[in-house]
């Protein structure tokens, strides 16, 4: 099956500082990566889609200029939390999925702790 | 835009049947999700639903009509191991784009 890697796992920041965290398809291009945000007991919040080579497109509240978005081949997408606050800690996922598939392969995620 | 609407907790006995309901208003609808998370894991996908009708998969069924936005995610001889969130999610006509329900946790008790 198709797998999909986060790196870091988890992180912890301080205040101020900015936070990369990358997403991987392991065995397959993948055509579009999804971020995703869940807070403690929450559901999964899209932050923002990203097709390679082009733009990221945010979804509303998402500021973009605070969380980067990289897509930049077909095996990696990376988001960059900047200026990193505590109120940014959660835990965030990608996904990932090919051409018209229906199906989304989601990464372990990453649980960011921002001091 | 999209509402996604689903209980919060249960409890249920090893060995028990349990249903899980959602419910969802949507602009545009193409398909319907059903996926499994355990506390701190990424979301694992447990089934698809795009016409109306039961998707039976082992232990796992899901049912879906369009018509009254509605899906339920039926769990049959629970297990210990199946103690986590269930999370309907719904997908938009025209992107891949997918709208989580707030998830349902079903807590297995022996």
């Amino acid at each position: 099956g198709a797998v999909v890697s986060q790196h870091p796992s988890w992180v912890i920041c301080k205040s101020g500082t900015s936070v990369k965290i990358e997403c991987r398809s392991l065995d397959f291009q993948a055509t579009t990566m999804f971020w995703y945000r869940q807070f403690p007991k929450q559901s999964l919040m899209l932050m923002a889609t990203s097709n390679e080579g082009s733009k990221a497109t945010y979804e509303q509240g998402v500021e973009k200029d605070k969380f980067l978005i990289n897509h930049a081949s077909l095996t990696l997408s990376t988001l960059t939390v900047t200026s990193a606050h505590p109120e940014d800690s959660s835990f965030y996922i990608c996904s990932a999925s090919w051409g018209t598939s229906y199906e989304q392969y989601f990464g372990p995620g990453t649980r960011l702790t921002v001091t | 835009g999209q509402n996604i609407d689903q209980p919060t907790e249960m409890t249920a006995t090893e060995g028990a049947i349990v249903q899980i309901n959602c419910t969802y208003q949507t602009s545009g609808f193409n398909g319907l999700f059903w996926y499994q998370q355990h506390a701190g894991e990424a979301p694992t996908f447990l089934s698809y639903n795009v016409l109306d009708g039961l998707e039976e998969k082992g232990r796992f069924s899901s049912f879906l009509s369009r018509s009254k936005g509605y899906s339920y995610l039926l769990l049959k001889e629970l297990q210990m191991k199946d103690s986590a969130s269930y999370l309907c999610a719904v997908r938009e006509s025209g992107n891949n784009r997918l709208a989580f329900g707030k998830g349902n946790q079903v807590v297995v008790i022996p």
